[in-house]
């Protein structure tokens, strides 16, 4: 069964810039999470996609968004680039949603903002 | 915020060495997860551990959960190469979140 695959896997972006990462989970897995690692702040919770609908959220302003597909794809949106949006991006995807199953994740898509 | 401290947070290590890693915070967890990240790719889920004073193994790695469940420890006996990696904690709030720990880098060498 193929992993969770994240692309593209290397971005790079200018300030103000828009950017669209794509997500495309395990087949079978319904709900897909997202994470941004930096070093100095480690990996923080973005949010979580379940069935199309959003349903947990972490604390990141506006300009992270994200949606989800009929087919469990997932896209996350970063709008208005900042040099700090500089990060590892990570997706996760699980068979159901909230934190009762295992979440699977993808290599990541690296992203930097010059 | 709801932090998780990992300790320490850089280890290097000779091949054949025991090392522990240490999870901490003033928070309560209902679960706690414990992930390795190799470069290039994801963390991998290594164990979840649930009640308060568990204990589980797997092979040569050792996880405890502390009796107030805001801890956790991650022993490694005979340490690997293969076990190079990026060691990530996490709890998982009443709430439904999940907080990682900031991580430590383990080098075992050769």
């Amino acid at each position: 069964k193929a992993g969770v695959t994240q692309t593209p896997r290397y971005l790079i972006k200018t300030r103000g810039q828009q950017v669209t990462l794509s997500c495309s989970p395990i087949s079978g897995h319904r709900s897909v999470s997202w994470y941004q690692q930096t070093p100095g702040q480690g990996l923080q919770f973005l949010f979580e996609y379940f069935s199309e609908t959003q349903r947990n959220k972490g604390n990141f302003p506006g300009r992270f968004s994200g949606r989800q597909f009929s087919n469990s794809r997932s896209e996350m949106n970063v709008s208005t680039l900042e040099l700090g949006d500089s990060a590892l991006y990570l997706c996760a995807s699980s068979l159901g949603a909230g934190l009762a199953y295992e979440q699977y994740f993808g290599p990541g898509t690296r992203l930097t903002v010059t | 915020t709801q932090l998780l401290e990992q300790s320490p947070q850089f280890l290097s290590i000779q091949e054949g060495e025991n090392l522990t890693v240490y999870c901490n915070s003033s928070s309560v967890f209902s679960s706690l997860q414990w992930y390795r990240q190799e470069p290039g790719e994801g963390p991998v889920l290594l164990v979840t551990v649930v009640t308060g004073g568990e204990v589980k193994k797997l092979k040569r790695l050792t996880f405890q959960f502390g009796d107030a469940r805001k801890d956790s420890s991650l022993h490694i006996t005979a340490a690997q190469p293969g076990d190079t990696g990026l060691y990530l904690c996490a709890g998982k709030t009443g709430a439904n979140n999940l907080f990682f720990g900031t991580g430590t880098r383990l080098t075992v060498i050769p």
